[in-house]
């Protein structure tokens, strides 16, 4: 059973592009957290879906954020108009109930 | 939701020695869990402990609950240099979705 993929491991971007983050849940599971964290800090709670539907996004930036976890495919967090406070390491985890599953995270770096 | 806080922020040891590792939060919780994240990793899970649960043994770690100085502590055993890692706890209150808040982490280095 394959754990939870997060790609690109790495993404660089420059200031007024966009990112497309995608993650994979591990198999059977149809809920999915996305996290920010910053060097030497905690995760940072960002949003939570089930599939097609965004059950909670009070972590989300109100603007150039925006997160998926359509019915087929990978959940995507897409960041437009990326800029330098952008740079961090993205995390998404997965889970059935209580415990949380990670993937091994997206380090974006806005130039 | 609610954020644990990890105390202290940093702590080195020698292989061998105990590490031990607090967390502390705010209001009342469904259960507590702690995670640990090598560097440049994902978190892992290591242990869960519910509200009514006073301690929980795996392996090489303990973990205690007091719910009425709202703490928990995380005990390594016998630690090895590959313990080495950033540990962290998570709160869930409950009362819906579900939704675990972490703390900035207590980073612990075991020196071989």
């Amino acid at each position: 059973n394959a754990g939870v993929m997060q790609n690109p491991r790495h993404l660089v971007r420059r200031r007024g592009q966009e990112a497309r983050l995608r993650c994979s849940p591990m198999k059977g599971h149809s809920h999915v957290y996305w996290y920010r964290q910053l060097p030497e800090e905690g995760l940072k709670f960002m949003v939570y879906l089930q599939k097609e539907n965004i059950i909670d996004e009070s972590g989300m930036p109100k603007e150039r954020f925006s997160a998926e976890f359509p019915k087929e495919g990978p959940s995507i967090l897409r960041i437009q108009q990326v800029v330098r406070g952008d740079s961090a390491a993205y995390f998404c985890a997965s889970s059935t109930q209580e415990t949380q599953y990670f993937g091994p995270g997206t380090r974006l770096l806005v130039l | 939701s609610q954020q644990g806080e990890e105390d202290p922020q940093a702590l080195s040891i020698q292989e061998g020695e105990n590490a031990t590792m607090n967390c502390s939060y705010k209001t009342s919780i469904n259960n507590l869990q702690w995670y640990r994240q090598n560097s440049g990793r994902g978190l892992v899970h290591l242990i869960l402990i519910r509200s009514n649960e006073r301690e929980k043994h795996s392996g090489r770690l303990r973990v205690t609950l007091d719910t009425s100085k709202k703490s928990s502590s995380l005990l390594i055993t016998a630690s090895r240099a590959a313990d080495t890692a950033s540990y962290f706890c998570a709160t869930d209150a409950g009362g819906g979705s579900y939704i675990p808040t972490f703390g900035r982490g207590t980073s612990l280095i075991v020196h071989p």
